[in-house]
């Protein structure tokens, strides 16, 4: 049974360019989290996901950065027009479909570094 | 608003020792709390998940404990291991479904 996958590991645009970052959920997975580390700081909760809807995206800066689950295939972080202070390390965590109780554990990907030059 | 500080920032004892890294939080209304271990340039392991009723977990060499009332939780670990050395994330799960995360300790462990 293959954890959260998240692609590609690495990745490094330059100023301007789009970043787009993907998150293949745990099987049977239907909930899906990004977060976003900071160098030296710790995780930020950024948006949650179900299939085909954006549950909350408080966390999510409003220009730039837009998410996506689509019914078919891996959740899609997007952000556009990248600046250096989007560096960073964006991970993935995924969740059972049941109800998000607080018994359920969000499992986590290995993460995407940001690179942006 | 909730927060997530982990105490101290950075950690370096010799093999062999019990240590205790600790985390506290402003908001005791969480449904659990749990560690992490994360590697450099890793990911995120797991390490133990304390629901908000329970007051402590084990797994092998580590414990962690939860007072909720005094907003703290404690992540023992024993006879440490240069394998061990990582930096430890404290996260709490929010009234909906956020993880709330402290900044971690950078442990090391010397041999």
């Amino acid at each position: 049974n293959a954890g959260v996958m998240q692609n590609p590991r690495h990745l490094v645009r330059r100023r301007g360019q789009e970043a787009r970052l993907r998150c293949s959920p745990m099987k049977g997975h239907s909930h899906v989290y990004w977060y976003r580390q900071l160098p030296e700081e710790g995780l930020k909760f950024m948006v949650y996901l179900q299939k085909e809807n954006i549950i909350d995206e408080s966390g999510m800066p409003k220009e730039r950065f837009s998410a996506e689950f689509p019914k078919e295939g891996p959740s899609i972080l997007r952000i556009q027009q990248v600046v250096r202070g989007d560096s960073a390390a964006y991970f993935c965590a995924s969740s059972p479909p049941s109800r998000a109780t607080s018994t359920d554990t969000q499992y986590f990907g290995p993460g995407t570094r940001l690179t942006v030059l | 608003k909730q927060e997530v500080t982990q105490i101290p920032a950075a950690l370096s004892v010799p093999e062999g020792e019990n240590l205790v890294l600790n985390c506290s939080f402003t908001d005791s209304a969480i449904y659990n709390l749990q560690w992490f271990r994360q590697d450099p340039g890793k990911g995120l392991t797991s390490l133990l998940l304390i629901q908000s009723s329970q007051r402590e977990q084990t797994s092998g060499r580590l414990n962690a404990s939860l007072d909720k009332s005094s907003g703290r939780s404690t992540l023992y670990i024993a006879a440490s291991q240069p394998g061990d050395s990582a930096t430890y994330l404290c996260a709490v799960r929010d009234s909906n479904y956020q993880l709330i995360w402290g900044a971690g300790t950078k442990l090391i462990i010397k041999p």
